[in-house]
């Protein structure tokens, strides 16, 4: 079974302070992606990566960085947190950018 | 606005009932994937339809993507309280190479 590992369920960062958000999957996979989720907006692309130092901006990128230094590690940065970016995040990985995705369980990062 | 709509957003019905939730789109899709979100859990893949008026089991769960290949619908037959989750519709648009989300449906099934 594939698995992808978010570094910590929950999160409580205060306004200004640089975020890490860590992802890590086991089954080799091209495709990385970070989304961020909020009541009624479904899940919302900010960032993916196709390959090791590959990155693309996806539809809501300001505010993030992002870092894929290894096949199976991809970093969200949150360069100086905002009471806006608290929300639900997931990592997710898929073979190709059309297929199915494997996701973590999720962060849920609080920025007071 | 989002690619995929979901209707309806929020669905609550008792153990044993039938429901249907919807998932549409103006764009064409070469294909479909649905997921369930548990709470405290990310999405899971249930099934993918890529051929249009393709019909697709899953035990209790019945999959058709759309003979024009832009909407799909999932019908649950005698819903039991397992079946509670955010159901997310998603596909990858003709011109496009990246995976669109729907907005997702709230079930809940009331023992």
């Amino acid at each position: 079974d594939v698995k992808v590992t978010q570094s910590s369920r929950y999160l409580v960062k205060r306004t200004g302070e640089k975020v890490f958000l860590e992802c890590v999957q086991d089954m080799d996979h091209e495709n990385m992606f970070w989304y961020r989720q909020d009541p009624g907006l479904g899940l919302r692309l900010i960032y993916f990566s196709y390959d090791v130092k590959m990155k693309e901006k996806g539809d809501i990128p300001e505010g993030y960085s992002v870092s894929r230094e290894k096949k199976e590690r991809f970093s969200l940065i949150l360069e100086s947190a905002s009471t806006n970016q608290t929300s639900m995040y997931l990592c997710a990985s898929s073979l190709g950018s059309d297929q199915p995705q494997h996701f973590g369980d999720g962060t849920r990062l609080s920025i007071l | 606005t989002q690619l995929l709509e979901q209707s309806p957003q929020f669905l609550s019905i008792q153990e044993g009932e039938n429901l249907t939730v919807y998932c549409n789109s103006s764009s064409v899709f070469s294909s479909l994937q649905w997921y369930r979100q548990e709470p405290g859990e990310g999405p899971v893949l249930l099934v993918t339809v890529v051929t249009g008026g393709e019909v697709k089991k899953l035990k209790r769960l019945t999959f058709q993507f759309g003979d024009a290949r832009k909407d799909s619908s999932l019908h649950i037959t005698a819903a039991q309280p397992g079946d509670t989750g955010l159901y997310l519709c998603a596909g990858v648009p003709l011109n496009d190479y990246k995976l669109s989300f729907g907005a997702g449906t709230t079930v809940t099934v009331r023992a």
